[in-house]
């Protein structure tokens, strides 16, 4: 069954660098996200991205943030300075129209900024 | 805006016990319903969805009725399993105006053998 990979698994990182999150979404479908889920408290939306641009992000997206498609099959999302409180498992997800509205999640990317 | 709101947890039951979650949502369209869960460890998994009311989505044993006059979609299943030991996360989509999921806070749910 096709599903939604992220690498890495789990990344610590200092305060301050930058951070590229990974994601091959399943490869038809169209619209992409990003979400997290800070330890122990609800899965937060961060952004959707379709037809190569932001369609929305959430007010916790904001300029330390950025998300690309850089070719056919990569999704990513980088924190350009990354705070304490950026820690948080870090989920991509996709969706295409045929699927009607289900998403699929990838396993999750583990950050912890130290 | 558009919420989900999920029963207050933990939630601790024995091995065969009848489970129910519950789920309300508020939302201005007409969304889809889903429930995810969350193993130890492991990242989102679709349980079960209903994408309009009086649907039933079940899967595992769980089940789920979309109730539009109650804004609800219940979680249930009839005899629980130590492996279902897992955080239970209810969520609303729309696709009119802002097309993602919204989730409810989670309940996390331990069954003792």
């Amino acid at each position: 069954e096709p599903e939604v990979t992220q690498t890495p698994s789990h990344q610590v990182t200092q305060m301050g660098q930058e951070v590229i999150l990974r994601c091959v979404p399943i490869s038809n479908h169209l619209y992409f996200y990003w979400y997290r889920q800070i330890l122990g408290q609800k899965v937060e939306f961060l952004v959707s991205f379709y037809n190569n641009e932001i369609s929305e992000k959430s007010e916790i997206f904001d300029d330390q943030f950025s998300v690309e498609r850089p070719d056919g099959s990569n999704f990513t999302l980088k924190i350009r300075s990354t705070k304490l409180e950026d820690s948080a498992m870090y989920f991509c997800a996709s969706r295409d129209t045929s699927s009607g509205n289900t998403i699929y999640f990838g396993e999750g990317s583990w950050l912890t900024v130290v | 805006g558009d919420s989900v709101t999920q029963m207050e947890g933990p939630v601790t039951l024995s091995e065969e016990a009848f489970l129910t979650i519950n789920c309300t949502y508020t939302a201005t369209g007409y969304p889809s319903l889903f429930w995810y869960v969350q193993y130890p460890g492991e990242g989102l998994q679709l349980l079960l969805k209903a994408t309009k009311a009086d649907d039933k989505g079940s899967n595992k044993g769980f089940e789920a009725t979309y109730r539009k006059e109650t804004t609800s979609f219940h979680l249930e299943k009839g005899s629980v399993q130590v492996s279902d030991s897992a955080v239970y996360f209810c969520a609303l989509y729309l696709l009119q105006g802002a097309q993602k999921l919204v989730f409810g806070q989670g309940t996390r749910l331990t069954i003792n053998p």
